[in-house]
């Protein structure tokens, strides 16, 4: 699976948009990028994911470059709960689920 | 649905006991994966089962640790002898076999040995 790189930490002001990017720069053809959270003593949560084309539910949007080595989680409108640890991570198509993940950015959300 | 269920939240041991996690998955998952936290190395896969058959466990750290699946319903990870190392919180995880990545964590046990 890709190896992924995310910034250890963000801010973001209450309301506002949080933008959470991710580096996938080894990611292959067939592999989707996933994104989850983890609230504090919470067991992740998965949020999104996509192969290619920007993709959007209840919780985030997910926008992939074009190139598809980056991605950024955006969070349209962040609350105090959103505040968590987002982990980005790869697999790849018919896979069933062993996700490797790194250290994740830590997002606060700010009053 | 209730979710991942473990048992219990929090186990406090001492170095040298047996310690037993259980593990309930989503009625219907047919992949079921254990991870362990630490500040230090973060999120690790220890194990996964596809139809209750061990894929892959590699990520087990030591012939101390091992983990069964008798039913499509409940696994449990044991750690036998318990070391000081070994606290951490240990996290199980279900998912539908095809659905690739998309996994539900239960709320994890906290374990400390002392």
């Amino acid at each position: 699976d890709a190896k992924t790189t995310q910034p250890p930490s963000m801010d973001c002001a209450e309301g506002r948009a949080a933008n959470l990017p991710c580096n996938h720069s080894t990611i292959s053809g067939n592999e989707y990028v996933y994104w989850y959270r983890q609230i504090h003593s919470q067991g992740p949560q998965y949020i999104i994911h996509g192969l290619k084309n920007n993709e959007t539910n209840e919780m985030a949007s997910l926008i992939i470059t074009e190139d598809r080595k980056s991605s950024t989680l955006i969070l349209p409108h962040a609350t105090l709960r959103d505040t968590a640890v987002y982990y980005c991570t790869a697999t790849r198509r018919g896979s069933q689920g062993n996700l490797i993940f790194g250290k994740g950015t830590k997002l606060s959300v700010k009053p | 649905d209730a979710g991942v269920i473990q048992s219990p939240r929090h186990e406090v041991t001492e170095m040298g006991q047996e310690v037993t996690l259980r593990c309930k998955p989503i009625s219907g998952h047919n992949s079921l994966f254990w991870y362990r936290q630490t500040m230090m190395r973060g999120l690790e896969l220890l194990i996964y089962f596809n139809n209750n058959v061990p894929i892959d466990d590699s990520g087990m750290p030591e012939d101390r640790f091992s983990a069964k699946m008798p039913n499509a319903s409940f696994s449990t990870l044991k750690i036998q002898p318990s070391e000081p190392r070994d606290s951490a919180v240990y996290f199980c995880a279900s998912s539908l076999g095809d659905s690739g990545g998309k996994l539900f964590f239960g709320s994890g046990t906290q374990l400390s040995v002392l």
